[in-house]
């Protein structure tokens, strides 16, 4: 069993429309969860980040964490075209900071005009 | 420049050549990182250098030989690889040891390595 499970898509929505992606994750000792968007030709880059259970919000993008399922979501709400990237979620275990991430395979979000 | 830069961005290779991906960042950090990353595949970690030391060798082969002589330079020297190395080679640099929180890993554009 992989460590952290993600639906790699594609996945392919309306301008507009609410996306959710999701990741799974097997070790309980996980407590730090980031998200990674990945535009075509780049490098991965942080685009949000929560500790333990709990919900995030930053503008249109909501990162939420069920620790006692083992799940943790983001949500974006109103898409558009620029959202359109690979979103990979990220996992570290407390105390965090030990530069050792896991990541998920990446969800692929095409969000069509 | 700024942030992590990688070069080459595109290269091509035999099986029986020898080249060097070379990364650097500009943001002071602690920590560098090289990552493979496959189609469909989660990014995986090959090696890690913290303060320029290397920490972590996640069972590379040995065609693989990292290079770190400083805290803002890494390399990575391939020789003898297989197509089935062939693959995107990201860098990634970060600072670690600060205390509790993760620590935001900045990645440059990456090398797209194709081996014929």
């Amino acid at each position: 069993q992989k460590e952290v499970e993600q639906d790699p898509g594609p996945l392919s929505v309306p301008e507009g429309a609410i996306v959710s992606l999701n990741c799974t994750y097997s070790n309980s000792a996980f407590q730090y969860f980031m998200w990674y968007r990945q535009y075509s030709r780049k490098g991965p880059e942080l685009l949000m980040y929560t500790y333990s259970s709990g919900n995030k919000e930053d503008g249109r993008f909501t990162a939420q964490v069920d620790k006692s399922s083992k799940y943790i979501s983001l949500f974006i709400r109103d898409s558009q075209p620029s959202d359109s990237a690979t979103y990979l979620c990220a996992m570290e275990v407390a105390p965090g900071n030990t530069g050792k991430l896991i990541f998920g395979q990446g969800t692929t979000l095409q969000v069509k005009p | 420049e700024t942030g992590v830069t990688q070069t080459p961005r595109h290269l091509v290779m035999g099986m029986t050549n020898k080249k060097s991906l070379k990364c650097e960042q500009h943001l002071g950090h602690n920590a560098m990182y090289w990552y493979k990353q496959s189609a469909k595949k989660p990014l995986e970690l090959m090696f890690v250098y913290n303060f320029k030391e290397q920490t972590e060798n996640n069972s590379v082969p040995s065609r693989f030989s990292p290079e770190c002589p400083n805290s803002s330079h890494l390399f990575l020297h391939l020789h003898t690889l297989q197509p089935e190395d062939s693959a995107l080679y990201l860098c990634a640099s970060s600072q670690v040891g600060t205390g509790e929180g993760t620590d935001t890993q900045y990645f440059g554009p990456g090398t797209r390595l194709t081996v014929l």
